[in-house]
């Protein structure tokens, strides 16, 4: 059935650098892509959105890329720091939010 | 402006007995959901309402889990009897309408022994 899925279940990065998360998706009718942040014992926390007639949004220090052509998405955090440890989740919506697995990032100081 | 409020937020029960999760979304939010979330594993949608009417519980093992939001406003999400995998966190949300940006809570954590 159709699915959301990352990559990678882990991404170490020094404190600092850039992360890149990437998420792959297999709906082509999916037309609204969302990236949730979930600390431990924390519920998911929106980071920024995109829809499907965008290539890439930035937010503050993140941007998030969207490639319809490979059904890709990735979200890019600039200069990492230490509070942005936790498990990331792409979430794709048309009409009901279908999460990923989850990346866990970890920023080593 | 207060978030999505749950409780509690930790529970610990032995099989075969039942146990109650509360929610009290963001003020002004007309539509809520309750997920599930297995260790690792992204939340599963439940059960979506729009205001007091449930208008998508297709993954809800209707057997033994029951909600409700009878005022359309807060709601409560009910196991019974439960089992041993329902060992989870259970999440529950709220966005101003559908499709909207969904607002998590912290989650209740069931722990079935």
């Amino acid at each position: 059935g159709e699915s959301v899925g990352l990559h990678l279940p882990t991404l170490s990065v020094q404190e600092g650098d850039n992360s890149i998360i990437n998420c792959a998706y297999s709906n082509s009718a999916s037309d609204y892509f969302i990236w949730y942040k979930q600390e431990s014992g924390k519920g998911p926390q929106f980071i920024i959105d995109i829809r499907s007639n965008m290539d890439k949004r930035q937010g503050q220090r993140v941007t998030v890329l969207l490639n319809k052509t490979v059904k890709h998405l990735s979200l890019q955090i600039a200069a990492t720091q230490p509070g942005d440890s936790a498990v990331y989740f792409c979430a794709e919506t048309e009409g009901k939010l279908i999460f990923g697995q989850g990346t866990e990032l970890s920023v080593k100081p | 402006e207060a978030g999505v409020v749950q409780s509690p937020r930790y529970k610990i029960i032995e099989k075969k007995q039942p146990v109650a999760f509360w929610c009290n979304p963001i003020s002004g939010h007309n539509t809520l959901y309750w997920y599930l979330q297995n260790l690792g594993q992204g939340p599963e949608l439940l059960i979506r309402y729009e205001n007091e009417e449930a208008v998508d519980d297709s993954q809800l093992p209707k057997d033994r889990f029951s909600a409700e939001r009878l005022k359309g406003v807060d709601s409560t999400l009910k196991i019974q009897p439960a089992e041993l995998g329902d060992s989870a966190v259970y999440l529950c949300a709220s966005s101003l309408g559908s499709p909207d940006t969904q607002y998590f809570g912290p989650g209740t954590r069931l722990t079935v022994l």
